[in-house]
């Protein structure tokens, strides 16, 4: 079992570029969730999906979107880059009441 | 109010000491409570669950007290290896979603 895995590990994008994160879990979850983590802010929900098919927003879903393509894989998007997206980012799949996090994504925005 | 509310720290013990972390929350209605542990560059993961009885895994005791609205991690007999970030989490509204705290840091020193 791989857990949760994301890629790519570490990015850097210019102002305005696009990327996506990919997140895939092996252990059969319903849900799935993109978070934000900055120095002093904690972790901060973006999206979630409930389960396949249905996504949510979280408490900072601005300048993202998310797609989940089956049980296994929930990707997050950003279709400009902005500065103020530099950060790390953990996708997360949730069995009750554990949620199980991957390992994260480095991204810089210059 | 914050949903919930940690004393950022950082705690600094020696090693072999008894330490305390404390965490508030404001939602009444929230029925899950956990203690995540965060490595430094790292992801969280699930260090205990809290239990309306409080319960204990080993040098770590969990305590919840509803009226007055707060969860509490013990943790005895201080490890160097119990140097990290300890998250107060606790489940949303939604039921699908956890609140994350921003963490308690604690370093345990020789």
């Amino acid at each position: 079992n791989a857990g949760v895995t994301q890629t790519p590990k570490f990015q850097v994008l210019k102002t305005g570029q696009s990327m996506t994160l990919q997140c895939a879990q092996d252990m059969n979850h319903n849900s799935m969730y993109w978070y934000r983590q900055d120095p002093g802010m904690g972790l901060r929900l973006i999206y979630y999906s409930a389960s396949e098919g249905t996504t949510d927003k979280g408490e900072v879903p601005n300048g993202y979107n998310v797609s989940r393509l089956n049980k296994r894989e929930f990707s997050l998007r950003l279709e400009s880059a902005a500065p103020s997206q530099t950060s790390v980012y953990f996708c997360a799949s949730r069995d009750v009441p554990e949620q199980y996090f991957g390992p994260g994504t480095r991204l810089t925005v210059t | 109010r914050k949903e919930v509310e940690q004393d950022p720290g950082p705690f600094n013990v020696p090693e072999g000491a008894t330490v305390a972390f404390n965490c508030t929350y404001s939602n009444s209605a929230s029925q899950s409570f956990f203690w995540y542990r965060q490595d430094c560059r790292k992801e969280p993961k699930l260090l205990m669950s809290v239990y309306s009885s409080g319960n204990e895994d080993g040098r770590f005791t969990a305590q919840l007290n509803r009226a007055s609205q707060y969860i509490s991690l013990l943790i005895r007999d201080s490890k160097l290896s119990d140097s990290a970030t300890y998250l107060c989490v606790l489940n949303s509204n939604s039921g699908y979603a956890l609140n994350f705290g921003k963490g308690t840091s604690l370093l345990v020193t020789p």
